[in-house]
């Protein structure tokens, strides 16, 4: 399977700490992709960063990707109230000329007031 | 960016029945993707739809248990059959963006749950 395993798992840190979560992936991709639920709801897609990027910022999120090692990191900044939710990073996989996309096992992040 | 509606957002329902979800977009797109997440879990790919064509689905996944109509650019829907409580999940559906790279737009989710 080509699905992305996170860790950890869950996270509790309190609010204006950084968060960092990382995952990690099986085969040669040509992007990842960071995603946020919201207490079961849709998801919301956070950030992509490409294969031949190491890093990548948007405001408070901070992304990196090493492709020798099939892992990246997504670290949240100054965290807030509001950014509780569960993190998914995704990966495409071409499957007959239709892009697919492939999703880890997410974190469960808490954010304490 | 695609804004993506579902209907119904949540459904109790009983062991047997089937259920029927709707999922518009506000622009044209090719593909329409639908996801199951069980409670607790990551996404699983159900199936891909494209406009005019059969449904691709994904391996564990078939076409009696989750029929797919796909009648134009902006419309799909999956029906959960003769549906049982190993079916409670949150199914949800998506759409490519316009860019380069695939990434996906979601709906806001529908929370199925079978007695």
């Amino acid at each position: 399977s080509q699905q992305g395993e996170e860790d950890p798992q869950a996270l509790s840190i309190q609010e204006g700490e950084n968060a960092t979560m990382n995952c990690s992936y099986k085969t040669s991709i040509n992007n990842l992709q960071w995603y946020r639920q919201n207490s079961g709801r849709g998801l919301v897609h956070l950030i992509l960063i490409r294969s031949n990027e190491r890093e990548k910022h948007s405001g408070r999120l901070r992304v990196t990707l090493d492709t020798s090692k099939k892992s990246s990191s997504l670290l949240i900044t100054a965290s807030r109230a509001a950014d509780t939710a569960s993190y998914f990073c995704a990966t495409p996989i071409s499957n007959f000329g239709n892009e697919k996309l492939t999703f880890g096992t997410g974190t469960r992040l808490t954010i304490i007031p | 960016s695609a804004v993506i509606s579902q209907k119904p957002s949540r459904d109790i329902c009983q062991r047997g029945t089937s259920l029927t979800i709707q999922c518009q977009v506000d622009s044209q797109v090719t593909m329409m993707f639908w996801y199951r997440q069980q409670p607790g879990q990551s996404l699983t790919l159900i199936a891909t739809a494209n406009q005019g064509s059969e449904a691709t689905y994904e391996s564990g996944f078939v076409i009696d248990k989750f029929p797919i109509s796909r009648p134009n650019l902006t419309f799909s829907t999956l029906t959960v059959s003769n549906m049982s409580p190993e079916d409670s999940s949150i199914y949800l559906c998506s759409v490519e963006g316009r860019g380069a790279y695939n990434e996906q737009f979601f709906g806001p989710g529908t929370r199925l749950t079978v007695l």
